[in-house]
């Protein structure tokens, strides 16, 4: 079955403290992976994917295949980085169905 | 930059009422695709529509559901004889295209209320 796991609710850390926001996935195949934020009153929109390997807003993120991970991490939280962060997988449908993890809500505070 | 843009943003229905809920996707977009939030819960996958046909669609979306493009613009999600737990976050989405590499844009969502 395919599924993502965000085993946490809601992280708070003070400003410039590490970050990591956990996503595990189950898949079958070599699924894409992404993280999309949803700041206050704002629409999903996608911070970054696993292929890009790329540092979004200070941001990274790893893929595991050997423990289907795929964690967010951030070296020094910043007061605006409080949101709602969504891990998602992408299989090969071909279709771009997206499946959610429950999502964290990061709160950084000062 | 473009965005996708779903109206209304918030709609009050009573249960049995038919909802439609309307989207503009970016314009050189060819996928789009309706996901739904029950508040507290995870974002579900609805339907994914390419080429005026429905290409996939979850266990949630069943009769009581469907999805349309009646001209070049819009993309609408109806909801028939809506019942209480149709109360949701509703978010329509679109990209350029599927696979790797893809990326799909969300608009901010319609709130359904049904009471």
């Amino acid at each position: 079955a395919q599924r993502v796991t965000q085993p946490e609710k809601l992280l708070s850390v003070f400003k410039g403290a590490p970050v990591e926001l956990k996503c595990n996935y189950s898949y079958s195949g070599s699924p894409e992976l992404f993280w999309y934020v949803q700041y206050s009153r704002q629409r999903l929109q996608l911070l970054l994917r696993h292929i890009s390997r790329e540092s979004i807003k200070g941001f990274t993120a790893d893929l595991n295949k050997g423990e289907t991970s795929f964690h967010l991490k951030k070296p020094f939280a910043q007061e605006e980085d409080s949101a709602m962060y969504y891990c998602a997988l992408s299989g090969n449908s071909n279709t771009g169905k997206l499946i959610f993890g429950q999502g964290t809500t990061l709160q950084v505070k000062p | 930059e473009p965005e996708v843009t779903q109206t209304p943003s918030h709609q009050v229905t009573q249960m049995g009422q038919e909802v439609i809920l309307r989207c503009v996707p970016i314009s050189n977009h060819l996928y789009f695709y309706w996901y739904r939030q029950i508040l507290g819960q995870k974002v579900e996958f609805l339907v994914s529509f390419y080429n005026n046909e429905i290409s996939e669609k979850s266990e949630i979306f069943d009769d009581q559901f469907s999805v349309e493009r009646p001209d070049g613009s819009n993309f609408t999600l109806k909801i028939r004889s809506t019942k209480l737990e149709d109360s949701a976050m509703y978010f329509c989405a679109s990209s350029e295209s599927t696979g790797v590499g893809n990326t799909i844009y969300f608009g901010e969502g319609s709130w359904l209320t049904v009471v």
